[in-house]
C-alpha cells in the first residue's frame, strides 16, 4: 500500500491567492482527518469525514478555510483568500472506522504564503 | 512583536540506554491513547497503542504504560538507537474519532 498520498509537497503562494491541498487516503479506510501543525499551536484537527460525509468542522480557523471529500479516494482542503498567518504544514491522515485503529498520516504539504 | 514559538521539552540519551517519554492526557472519558514518531520533514508515524482498559502494552523495544488514576501516559524505548531521534506524541481519542496531540517531546539521541 502507498499509504496516505497527498499533494503538493510544498506550496509557496502570494497572499491573497487560492490554495488547493490534496490527498488520497488508504484504500478502505472510511475516516479522513485534515490537520495542521505549527511551532506555535502544535497539531491541530481541522475537519474529519466518515464515509465521505464532514463530521466536526469546529477546528476550521475561519471560512477562508473549505474541505470536500467528493469520495472515497480523495479529499481536498481549500484556502481562499490565503494569508501568512495560514503559513503551516497541513496533514492529511485516515483510519478505519468502528474500532480502535490507529491513525495513519500522510508526508504533508508545507505551505508557505508570503 | 513576534510571537515566541513552542519550546518542546527535550529528552537526551546515550545511544544504547533506556529512555522513558512521558505525557500528561486531558480527558478522563478518553478510551484510546496512541504514541507517534516524527521525523524532521515526515508525518507522524504511529509506534504503539493501547486502551484504556489495560495499564500496559509492549511492542518492539517499546512499551507504553498507562496510569488513568492520574492521566499519565509513558512511552519507554529499550536500548536507544541513532534512528530513534525524532520529536514524540501522545495522542489521545477524546471520542467521535477526535484524537487530540500533546505538544510533544524532542528525543536526541548522544553517540
Amino acid at each position: 500500500d502507498a499509504g496516505v498520498i497527498q499533494s503538493p509537497r510544498h506550496e509557496v503562494t502570494e497572499m491573497g491567492q487560492e490554495v488547493t491541498l490534496r490527498c488520497k487516503p488508504i484504500s478502505g479506510h472510511n475516516s479522513l482527518f485534515w490537520y495542521r501543525q505549527t511551532m506555535m499551536r502544535g497539531l491541530e484537527l481541522l475537519i474529519y469525514f466518515n464515509n465521505n460525509v464532514p463530521i466536526d468542522d469546529s477546528g476550521m480557523p475561519e471560512d477562508r478555510f473549505s474541505a470536500k471529500m467528493p469520495n472515497a479516494s480523495f479529499s481536498t482542503l481549500k484556502i481562499q483568500p490565503s494569508e501568512p498567518r495560514d503559513s503551516a504544514v497541513y496533514f492529511c491522515a485516515s483510519r478505519l472506522s468502528g474500532g480502535f485503529y490507529g491513525y495513519t498520516f500522510g508526508s504533508g504539504t508545507r505551505l508557505t504564503v508570503v | 512583536g513576534e510571537s515566541v514559538g513552542l519550546h518542546l521539552p527535550t529528552l537526551s540519551v546515550q545511544e544504547g540506554d533506556n529512555s522513558i517519554i512521558n505525557c500528561a492526557y486531558s480527558n478522563s472519558a478518553s478510551d484510546y491513547f496512541i504514541w507517534y514518531k516524527q521525523e524532521s520533514g515526515k508525518g507522524p508515524q504511529f509506534i504503539i497503542d493501547i486502551r484504556s482498559n489495560m495499564d500496559k502494552r509492549q511492542g518492539q523495544r517499546v512499551t507504553v504504560l498507562l496510569n488513568k488514576t492520574v492521566k499519565h501516559l509513558s512511552l519507554q524505548i529499550a536500548a536507544t538507537q541513532p534512528g530513534d531521534s525524532a520529536v514524540y506524541f501522545c495522542a489521545e481519542n477524546q471520542g467521535a474519532q477526535k484524537l487530540v496531540f500533546g505538544q510533544g517531546t524532542r528525543l536526541t539521541i548522544n553517540p
